[in-house]
């Protein structure tokens, strides 16, 4: 069954730096979304992505974020100068055009901020 | 606006026992309703869900109904297993738009 796979389980990096988290979504999906989960609370939308552009963004994803879909196969997410309070699960979700509404997670990517 | 208020945990039961997860939201229009469960150490995993009123989603044992007059959508079990212990999210979309809105998430254990 194909899968959304994410890139690399766990980062860790100092804060300020760059990070660039990595997914593969399922192959004839059109629809491409970024979430996050801080550890104990919700999961909470960040972006989605459709038609290399964004479709919408929630107030979370500021100047500091980033998408891009390099090539046919991945998308990424760019935090350009991470803050302790980015330290989360980030999760990449991507869904079909018959089927817009039906989200298919990855595993997710554990970002520590130290 | 739009939200999704789930139980909260965690809940243990015994191997065999009912499992019921209450979830109710707030939402304009006609939303789908879907729960989400996430096993130790992996991603979500979408189990099942419900496009519109009375529909009825069932996955692996579990069902849950789509309550337009309730606004609920409790995930139900008769009989749950070990391997059923994880943490479970309860999430709403809106047609035409692309985010989803979870649920708390509730953490469940089942004991041999």
């Amino acid at each position: 069954e194909p899968e959304v796979t994410q890139t690399p389980s766990h980062q860790v990096t100092q804060m300020g730096q760059e990070v660039i988290l990595r997914c593969v979504p399922i192959s004839n999906h059109l629809y491409f979304y970024w979430y996050r989960q801080i550890l104990g609370q919700k999961v909470e939308f960040l972006v989605s992505f459709y038609n290399n552009e964004i479709s919408e963004k929630s107030e979370i994803f500021d100047d500091q974020f980033s998408v891009e879909r390099p090539d046919g196969s991945n998308f990424t997410l760019k935090i350009r100068s991470t803050k302790l309070e980015d330290s989360a699960m980030y999760f990449c979700a991507s869904s079909a055009r018959q089927d817009p509404d039906t989200q298919y997670f990855g595993p997710g990517t554990r970002l520590t901020v130290l | 606006g739009n939200s999704v208020t789930q139980m909260e945990g965690p809940v243990t039961l015994s191997e065999e026992a009912f499992l019921t997860i209450n979830c109710t939201y707030t939402a304009t229009g006609y939303p789908s309703l879907f729960w989400y469960v996430q096993y130790p150490g992996e991603g979500l995993q979408l189990l099942l869900k419900a496009t519109k009123a009375d529909d009825k989603g069932s996955n692996k044992g579990f069902e849950a109904t789509y309550r337009k007059e309730t606004t609920s959508f409790h995930l139900e079990k008769g009989s749950v297993q070990v391997s059923d212990s994880a943490v479970y999210f309860c999430a709403l979309g809106q047609t035409g738009a692309n985010n989803l809105f979870f649920g708390t998430g509730t953490r469940l254990t089942v004991i041999p």
